[in-house]
């Protein structure tokens, strides 16, 4: 079973900073990651498939990358609207497995 | 638009059983690779199963292999999750979510949930 370990656990930011999310899975899974956005009382929303691709409607401050065991979510520009849990999700193994999340709030 | 549509969530006792719906619009379900995925409440996310278009194969988490059993009717464009001997554990929102493609097990379609309360 892969175990998928993001960090950190919370990030804080100021609204038009850059934020680097991380996410590490215990063994490869190729580019078979995809991330998500949720925010409270609200259904995750994909951002990311195959490590980089944006999902449809995904504004291009959102970007991906990495490939094997370690990728990275990089949201270049914060706006209000980003802040909330991001998680990331192999779909490379059976089972299927998410991250813990990573909190970006508002510094 | 595409829209998933869960039901069937409510309060079980402790070892009872409930079964939860996935209804579609927009979309063919019958074309669609889905899932369950849970939250509990305050905690991450849970991938709980999958099932492929044709209703085989099936997968399941450890923590619900042989208790839920999740199914599909294509005729009525809809998905289910069947769950006994339920434990307090198992109390989440249940998301019902479309795998991506049938090659990209990312997720790219949620409904908005069903609680499900485990609890004497």
């Amino acid at each position: 079973e892969i175990v998928m370990t993001q960090s950190p656990a919370t990030l804080s930011v100021s609204p038009g900073e850059r934020a680097t999310l991380s996410c590490r899975a215990s063994q490869s899974v190729n580019s078979n990651l995809a991330w998500y956005q949720q925010k409270p009382g609200q259904a995750p929303r994909l951002l990311i498939s195959g490590a980089s691709t944006r999902a449809t409607g995904i504004p291009a401050r959102f970007s991906g990358s990495g490939s094997g065991t370690e990728f990275t979510l990089t949201i270049s520009s914060l706006q209000s609207e980003d802040f909330a849990v991001y998680y990331c999700q192999q779909y490379n193994n059976w089972p299927r497995a998410f991250g813990q999340g990573t909190k970006v709030e508002i510094k | 638009e595409v829209q998933l549509v869960e039901s069937g969530g409510g309060l079980v006792q402790p070892g009872g059983s409930l079964r939860l719906s996935c209804a579609a619009t927009g979309v063919t379900l019958s074309n669609s690779e889905m899932n369950w995925v849970r939250q509990a409440p305050g905690k991450g996310l849970e991938w709980v199963s999958f099932i492929s278009s044709s209703g085989t194969p099936t997968y399941y988490a450890d923590s619900v292999k042989g208790r839920f059993t999740i199914s599909r009717d294509n005729a009525k464009n809809s998905l289910y999750l069947l769950m006994n001997s339920l434990r307090a554990e198992d109390t989440a929102v249940y998301f019902c979510a479309r795998d991506r493609s049938i090659f990209d097990g990312s997720f790219d379609c949620w409904g908005q949930g069903t609680l499900v309360t485990v609890s004497s």
